[in-house]
């Protein structure tokens, strides 16, 4: 069965500091994706980003970056020059590619990111 | 708007009443999710639609959860005899295409559920 791990329950910086969100995962499929989706205080989550498993490279978008290793099982993410509106609740996700019900998603525990002024 | 639409926003329920709660999709979009959301933890699958035919309902943690999408398109989720364990935020989901594409997730506000 698959499983997400983000073992970082909660994280504090202060504006402009860099910060990384850990995510380990494990599937038994080859093939599988792997999303980042962000749940500010409204509630509604935003997707960020989404991996297969044969692309490893490493991607950026603005500030945001994720670096995804396959030997390690893990797809992290990284905000650069932290603002407070990156205040929130961050899911790293896996769907499996066999799995019978569309892109069925196995969220972690979620990550709180607080960026203080 | 052009987004997920939940109905409503906030239910409190007491113990043993029934509930509906309604999914606006996006317009077109032929996957719909429920997910359960209990607070301080990650979402967790409830059910899966492709138009109007649930593909899966393995994540239902009782018979007393019953979904339907009956044209395709709007959806509710009805808990029946609520318990106070059922208290969650229950998250909608669509995507535009169907089983197996992966695509990325379009999430409602949810509906918080509070059974008293």
């Amino acid at each position: 069965a698959q499983k997400v791990t983000q073992a970082q329950t909660e994280i504090s910086v202060v504006e402009k500091e860099d910060v990384t969100l850990d995510c380990v995962y494990e599937t038994r499929d080859t093939t599988y994706y792997l999303f980042w989706y962000k749940q500010p205080p409204s509630g509604e989550l935003v997707f960020l980003i989404r991996r297969n498993s044969f692309d490893e490279q490493n991607e950026i978008s603005g500030r945001y970056s994720w670096n995804f290793q396959k030997s390690t099982s893990s797809f992290n993410f990284t905000i650069t020059a932290s603002q407070v509106v990156d205040s929130a609740v961050y899911f790293c996700a896996l769907s499996e590619a066999e799995e019978t019900s569309g892109s069925r998603l196995t969220f972690g525990e979620g990550t709180q990111l607080t960026v203080n002024p | 708007g052009a987004g997920v639409s939940q109905s409503p926003r906030y239910k409190v329920a007491k113990r043993g009443q029934d509930v509906a709660l309604r999914c606006d999709p996006i317009s077109g979009h032929v996957s719909l999710f429920w997910y359960q959301q209990a607070l301080g933890q990650g979402p967790e699958f409830l059910t899966y639609f492709q138009n109007e035919a649930q593909l899966d309902k393995s994540g239902l943690p009782s018979d007393r959860f019953f979904a339907e999408r009956p044209e395709g398109s709007v959806s509710t989720l009805k808990i029946q005899r609520t318990q106070q364990e059922d208290s969650a935020v229950y998250l909608c989901a669509s995507s535009l295409l169907g089983e197996r594409a992966h695509s990325p997730l379009h999430f409602g506000n949810g509906t918080r559920l509070t059974v008293t």
